[in-house]
């Protein structure tokens, strides 16, 4: 079992660039979370998609876009980055019909934005 | 609005104690809570879960007590190990589908 995978591993960009992640579920996981995690705080709830659809979402400004594919795996996008973008972006999956909802992460992606 | 508070921030202690790591929430309305351990630099690792009908979990030397009505969970690690120290987070869902994490607790344990 491969469990949550996540690309790249760190990336650094320029403000006003568009940046995407990118996230697998665990086997048998068909929802995926995404969470924002700045130095030395919790992880900050952006969104969640379940059947390709955007189920629950964070306090994030429309910049963070998303999508999720027919195989569960699911993208982050953000737009317009800016320095406060800089952060540890990490991707929860679960399953989404059963009634234990447990979390599983993955190792995250650093974005530096210079 | 949720909010999730965990005491101490950080914690140092001798190998072999025996500890508690607290996580206190404002709206008992919960449908579970989670704790997690992290690494420096790292993705979460899931240690247990407790679902709201729950009063407690166990997996080896941890265990996780939940308490709704006073909005507090513990995490006791017996026989603590260099190799526990992390930061160590918890995070509650309530009736959405979002987990509200703590700030964590740092923990050292001391060789």
């Amino acid at each position: 079992d491969a469990g949550v995978t996540q690309s790249p591993t760190h990336l650094i960009k320029t403000r006003g660039q568009q940046v995407t992640l990118r996230c697998s579920p665990k086997s048998g996981h068909d929802t995926v979370s995404w969470y924002q995690q700045a130095l030395g705080q919790g992880p900050q709830f952006i969104f969640q998609y379940y059947e390709e659809e955007e189920r629950q979402r964070g306090n994030f400004p429309d910049r963070f876009s998303g999508h999720q594919f027919p195989n569960y795996s699911s993208e982050l996008n953000v737009n317009a980055l800016l320095l406060g973008d800089s952060a540890l972006y990490l991707c929860a999956s679960s399953f989404g019909q059963g009634s234990l909802d447990e979390q599983y992460f993955g190792p995250g992606t650093r974005l530096t934005v210079t | 609005k949720q909010e999730v508070t965990q005491i101490p921030a950080a914690l140092s202690v001798p190998e072999g104690e025996n500890l508690v790591l607290n996580c206190s929430f404002t709206d008992s309305a919960i449908y579970n809570l989670q704790w997690f351990r992290q690494d420096p630099g790292k993705g979460l690792t899931s240690l247990l879960l407790i679902q709201s009908s729950q009063r407690e979990q166990t997996s080896g030397r941890l265990n996780a007590s939940l308490d709704k009505s006073s909005g507090r969970s513990t995490l006791y690690i017996a026989a603590s190990q260099p190799g526990d120290s992390a930061t160590y987070l918890c995070a509650v869902r309530g009736g959405t589908y979002k987990y509200i994490f703590g700030t964590g607790t740092r923990l050292k344990v001391l060789a």
